[in-house]
């Protein structure tokens, strides 16, 4: 079985600051995928990336898939208190038509 | 924008009885999945669906679980004999290809009592 770590797993800044959260795992996946849930709603897809040392960009949120495509981060810049949420990654293998494997997840609070 | 539907979007029942939950995945999606998620805790796959047959399954998906296209849009998941345990958030969720972007519906948040 293989583990998708996120770190930290809590994480409460001041709006306007930046953060980091991370996602390892020992194992190397084709594409990882970053969600965004709020309570009782389902897993919203923010990005996909795909190609070891890819980094995307979505407006104030940064991705960066590690060169070896065992991690990932996600950076976001001047956080505001909309981005409030749980953040979770989840990794694709290249075989065959097996699942995501999630994460726990980051849960940030952005104080106004 | 195209959007995985599900439905109810909770359902009390009580322990032993049936529950079907019901999901309309994006139109030309082919692949098709059930995740849960028990309060606080992570996303778990439960079953994956192609081609009008379960292509992976997981260990929580056992015979008490079973999985049904049918017609040409529902995807249904039944819970033949319901345990407390099985509270939680069930997820559909659909792909247009394997290992791409998945899209979640939002949810059916099942309490066994």
């Amino acid at each position: 079985t293989q583990l998708l770590e996120q770190s930290p797993q809590f994480l409460s800044i001041q709006e306007g600051e930046n953060l980091t959260v991370y996602c390892n795992s020992s194992s190397v996946f084709s594409s990882l995928q970053w969600y965004r849930q709020e309570p009782g709603e389902g897993p919203v897809l923010l990005v996909t990336v795909v190609t070891g040392g890819e980094v995307k960009k979505l407006k104030r949120l940064t991705f960066q898939f590690g060169d070896a495509r065992k991690d990932s981060s996600l950076h976001i810049t001047a956080a505001q208190p909309g981005d409030t949420g749980l953040y979770l990654c989840a990794g694709a293998r290249n075989s065959g038509n097996t699942p995501l494997v999630f994460g726990k997840g980051t849960r940030l609070s952005v104080i106004a | 924008e195209p959007e995985v539907t599900q439905t109810p979007s909770h359902q009390v029942t009580q322990m032993g009885q049936e529950v079907i939950l019901r999901c309309v995945p994006i139109s030309n999606h082919l692949y098709f999945y059930w995740y849960r998620q028990i309060l606080g805790q992570k996303v778990e796959f439960l079953v994956s669906f192609y081609n009008n047959e379960i292509s992976e399954k997981s260990e929580i998906f056992d015979d008490q679980f079973s999985v049904e296209r049918p017609d040409g849009s529902n995807f249904t998941l039944k819970i033949r004999s319901t345990k407390l345990e099985d509270s939680a958030m069930y997820f559909c969720a659909s792909s247009r290809q394997v290992n791409t972007e998945a899209f979640f519906g939002q949810g059916t948040r099942l309490t066994v009592v």
